[in-house]
């Protein structure tokens, strides 16, 4: 079975720049998610899909942030523009449903540097 | 709201000795608790996760994790470490009510294994 896919795995912008990140899950999952994850910290929920539709963006930074799932399949983040502080990993994880204790299987993630 | 608290970002083991990470969690009703490994450059990967069945979960790669619910804590521990178990190991939380079951990490314990 092949996992979550990521692209790119490494990105180098200024500020100020635009960035996109994609992201293909595992065949079947209904649920999508991003998230944040800075260095020395745990990863950071930014948004949450079923299906196409968002269940949950509450700690998206929408004036800078924004994502979309077309098709309930794969999904893109995008930054724009980008800030010093946004230089983090980017995971993108998904799960079969969102039932109670379902396991979320993650991507490798995009690392990505602001300068 | 739930958090989770990892007590000591860092942690060195020799080779063969006990591995013992802790994990104290804060929650309103007894949720659903979850280890996760990350190796460099590397997405998540599940070690374990506990879901009200029994307290005691083992887990892949020989760890397992007691969840302790007067203690509010679900450390993981190996009886022998491998130098494979070189990572960063995250412990997360996930709420038993609400819609979007979502996943709130620790800040993560860097574990170093010495020959």
């Amino acid at each position: 079975e092949a996992g979550v896919a990521q692209s790119p795995r490494y990105k180098i912008i200024e500020k100020r720049q635009s960035v996109a990140f994609w992201c293909n899950p595992i065949s079947g999952h209904a649920t999508l998610y991003w998230y944040q994850q800075i260095l020395g910290q745990g990863p950071k929920l930014l948004i949450q899909f079923q299906n196409n539709g968002v269940v949950d963006d509450s700690q998206l930074p929408k004036d800078r942030f924004s994502a979309e799932r077309l098709k309930g399949v794969d999904s893109t983040l995008k930054i724009q523009p980008a800030k010093l502080e946004d230089s983090a990993v980017y995971l993108c994880a998904s799960s079969y449903t969102t039932g109670y204790g379902n396991e979320q299987f993650f991507g490798p993630g995009t690392r990505l540097t602001v300068l | 709201a739930q958090s989770v608290t990892q007590l000591g970002s860092h942690v060195s083991v020799s080779e063969g000795a006990l591995v013992l990470l802790r994990c104290n969690y804060s929650s309103s009703v007894p949720p659903y608790l979850f280890w996760y490994v990350q190796y460099p450059n590397q997405g998540l990967q599940l070690l374990l996760k506990y879901t009200s069945a029994a307290t005691l979960v083992k887990g892949i790669n020989g760890f397992e994790a007691e969840f302790k619910k007067s203690e509010t804590s679900f450390h993981l521990t190996k009886p022998s470490a491998h130098m494979s178990d070189a990572a960063e190991y995250f412990c997360a939380v996930s709420e038993r009510a609400g819609s979007a079951r979502q996943l709130t990490f620790g800040s993560g314990t860097q574990l170093t294994v010495l020959p």
